[in-house]
């Protein structure tokens, strides 16, 4: 049981090129997360996901976009990046009930030059 | 509103020794409570999760914690440190908001452990 799987591990981009981050959960949860995790900041989320097919925005959106067509894949896109989204980036997912934990990914980390 | 603060950004102990980190939470009802562990370049794992079944909660690795109601605490203890516990720490209240799950996470605290 491989729980939360991210890909890439690590990624370096120049400053305008996009690219997309794939989480993938084989535990049929029902919500999926992505944070992004800075020096002193904690993890802070950026979008979240109740089902397939939708999509919502959370703390820090701008700049992302996401898309889960598969209940079990939840992408991140970065569309044109900029050294600001240099960050380590977290999936999650958790089913429905709130006193459940959400299980994390191992983290992508992304450099922006 | 709810909060999660944990005392200490950094703890210290020596490898054998018993390991303290404190957590407080503000709430206006008795909420569930995780403890997560994040060794370096690795996820989050959870190490226990308290849901009102029982006060006392015992983790993984020998972690326990303790949901204290009238001390609004829930610190996780460790009788003996380990080199491999040397980590950061998360104290996380889950709430549902705005249709979802979220996650509010304390600022963490890392654990050194000297031989």
């Amino acid at each position: 049981n491989a729980g939360v799987t991210q890909t890439p591990k690590f990624r370096v981009l120049k400053t305008g090129q996009s690219m997309t981050l794939l989480c993938a959960q084989d535990m049929n949860h029902e919500y999926m997360y992505w944070y992004r995790q800075d020096p002193g900041m904690g993890l802070r989320l950026i979008h979240y996901s109740v089902g397939e097919g939708t999509t919502a925005k959370g703390e820090v959106p701008d700049g992302y976009n996401v898309s889960r067509l598969k209940k079990q894949n939840f992408l991140l896109g970065l569309e044109s990046a900029a050294p600001s989204q240099t960050s380590v980036y977290f999936c999650a997912s958790t089913d429905r009930r709130v006193e459940q934990p959400q299980h994390f990914g191992d983290g992508t980390r992304l450099s922006i030059l | 509103a709810q909060s999660v603060t944990q005392l200490d950004s950094h703890v210290s102990v020596s490898e054998g020794t018993p390991v303290l980190l404190r957590c407080n939470y503000s709430s206006s009802y008795s909420p569930s409570l995780f403890w997560y562990v994040q060794h370096p370049n690795k996820g989050l794992q959870l190490l226990l999760k308290y849901t009102s079944a029982a006060t006392l909660v015992k983790g993984i690795n020998g972690f326990e914690a303790e949901f204290k109601k009238s001390e609004t605490s829930f610190h996780l203890t460790k009788p003996s440190a380990h080199m491999s516990d040397a980590a950061e720490y998360f104290c996380v209240a889950p709430l549902l908001s705005g249709g979802y799950n979220k996650l509010i996470f304390g600022a963490g605290t890392r654990l050194a452990v000297h031989p």
